[in-house]
């Protein structure tokens, strides 16, 4: 199985100031037809999963451009460039070039 | 929009059976891919299994093989887990996603607990 291991486990921002996440993938996830599977979800307390960032740099729909991903083969970050209050909750990165699909252990977020 | 509703979840013994539902709309069912995920408390999300628009293909985690079966009613519009010989470590919150590779869309989920 893929293990995806983040960086930090946790993170106390300032409201404005910048975070980032890394996410380090035990193999490489560019698939033979281009694509690379890493995406990014938050779950916010008391609710589900939700997708920020798909195929490594593609922002969801409705999602804010203060997120943005980036990375290659084996080496991703998300990085949000303004944190809001809103933003609070625990980040985890996931991969889908093969079965099992997994995530990494997350990141917890919240504002100092 | 989309919608996904699971539901059947509740305690049940080590050894025991639990059949999940889900009901999904605002999309057509019979096309996308569609996955269980699973969360246990204080833990990260866990991939359960998933299966194919037309049923014939399903793939699943290694420790539920053999225990879980995931299927579907195209014409319920409904996505099904079957969990047999359930253990203590299959408590979880259990939530039914869209799958596009991804999940873009999950449920609100349905807590399993698996106690004596």
């Amino acid at each position: 199985d893929i293990v995806l291991t983040q960086t930090p486990l946790s993170l106390s921002v300032t409201p404005g100031q910048p975070a980032s996440i890394s996410c380090k993938s035990s193999q490489s996830l560019l698939d033979r037809d281009g694509a690379t599977y890493l995406y990014w979800y938050l779950q916010k307390p008391g609710q589900s999963p939700q997708v920020l960032i798909y195929e490594v740099s593609n922002r969801f729909s409705g999602v804010p451009d203060r997120f943005s991903g980036s990375g290659s083969g084996t080496d991703f970050t998300l990085k949000i460039s303004r944190v809001e209050a809103e933003d609070v909750g625990v980040y985890y990165c996931m991969q889908s070039i093969q079965h099992p699909k997994t995530f990494g252990q997350g990141t917890k977020v919240d504002l100092k | 929009e989309v919608h996904l509703v699971e539901s059947g979840g509740g305690v049940v013994q080590p050894g025991g059976s639990l059949r999940l539902s889900c009901a999904a709309s605002g999309f057509t069912f019979a096309n996308y891919w569609m996955s269980w995920v699973r969360q246990a408390p204080g833990k990260g999300p866990e991939w359960v299994g998933n299966i194919n628009p037309d049923g014939r293909v399903k793939y699943s985690l290694d420790s539920v093989k053999g225990r879980f079966t995931v299927s579907r009613d195209n014409a319920k519009n409904s996505l099904y887990l079957q969990m047999n010989s359930l253990r203590a470590e299959d408590t979880a919150v259990y939530y039914c996603a869209r799958d596009m590779r991804y999940f873009d869309w999950l449920g609100q989920g349905t807590l399993v607990t698996v106690s004596s």
